[in-house]
């Protein structure tokens, strides 16, 4: 079976520049999942949408990030303006929607450089 | 102070070697608990859920104690192979699904 796969796996961008990343989830999971790593800091949860709706955005840090999951399946996050302070890593998370199930399954990361 | 502590380590053992980690978590309201393992410049990987009653899957046990906070990861007779880093996750928010992670503890297994 494959796992949460996420593309691409590197982006360098200038500041004020646009990127749009994109996740698949594990086939038939519901709920999926952004994190982030910055630089020296711990995974810090940016939000989870169960199929397509936005279950829980509290993480997002400011309205230069937009997620998407149109249709329920794959996801996007673009970052419009990109500023130095967004790099990281950017992981994506799955998960099924079993009562009492709450393993999260993570992709590989994009790995965001802004310069 | 951090919703999740874990000593950073590192930790430095020999193979075959018995290590334990420990973390604490702020919120005594947390639902679910995990253990996930990171190798360097890869993705978490769940190692195991930790519940209750405490559980084991072959070499590594863990244990949970709701009263003090505390969570713990025992790893008997370690491998060069489980050199990572191991992260304490926490499900804090009751009624959501986000985790919150620990920095993390590195272990290095030496030959």
């Amino acid at each position: 079976e494959a796992g949460v796969t996420q593309f691409p796996s590197h982006s360098v961008i200038e500041k004020g520049q646009t990127v749009t990343l994109r996740c698949d989830p594990i086939s038939g999971h519901d709920n999926l999942y952004w994190y982030r790593r910055v630089m020296g800091k711990e995974i810090k949860f940016l939000l989870h949408f169960v199929k397509e709706s936005k279950q829980d955005e509290s993480g997002m840090p400011n309205n230069r990030f937009l997620a998407e999951r149109t249709g329920g399946t794959y996801s996007t996050l673009k970052v419009q303006p990109a500023e130095l302070e967004d790099s990281g890593v950017y992981f994506c998370a799955s998960s099924a929607s079993l009562a009492g199930v709450f393993e999260q399954y993570f992709g590989p990361g994009t790995r965001l450089t802004v310069t | 102070r951090k919703e999740v502590e874990q000593d950073p380590g590192p930790f430095n053992v020999p193979e075959g070697a018995t290590v334990a980690f420990n973390c604490t978590y702020s919120n005594s309201a947390s639902q679910s608990f995990f253990w996930y393992r990171q190798d360097c410049r890869k993705e978490p990987k769940l190692l195991m859920s930790v519940y209750s009653s405490g559980n084991e899957d072959g070499r590594f046990t863990a244990q949970l104690n709701r009263a003090s906070q505390y969570i713990s990861l025992l790893i008997r007779d370690s491998k060069l192979s489980d050199s990572a880093t191991y992260l304490c996750v926490v499900n804090m928010r009751t009624g959501r699904r986000a985790l919150t992670f620990g920095s993390g503890t590195r272990l290095q297994v030496q030959p």
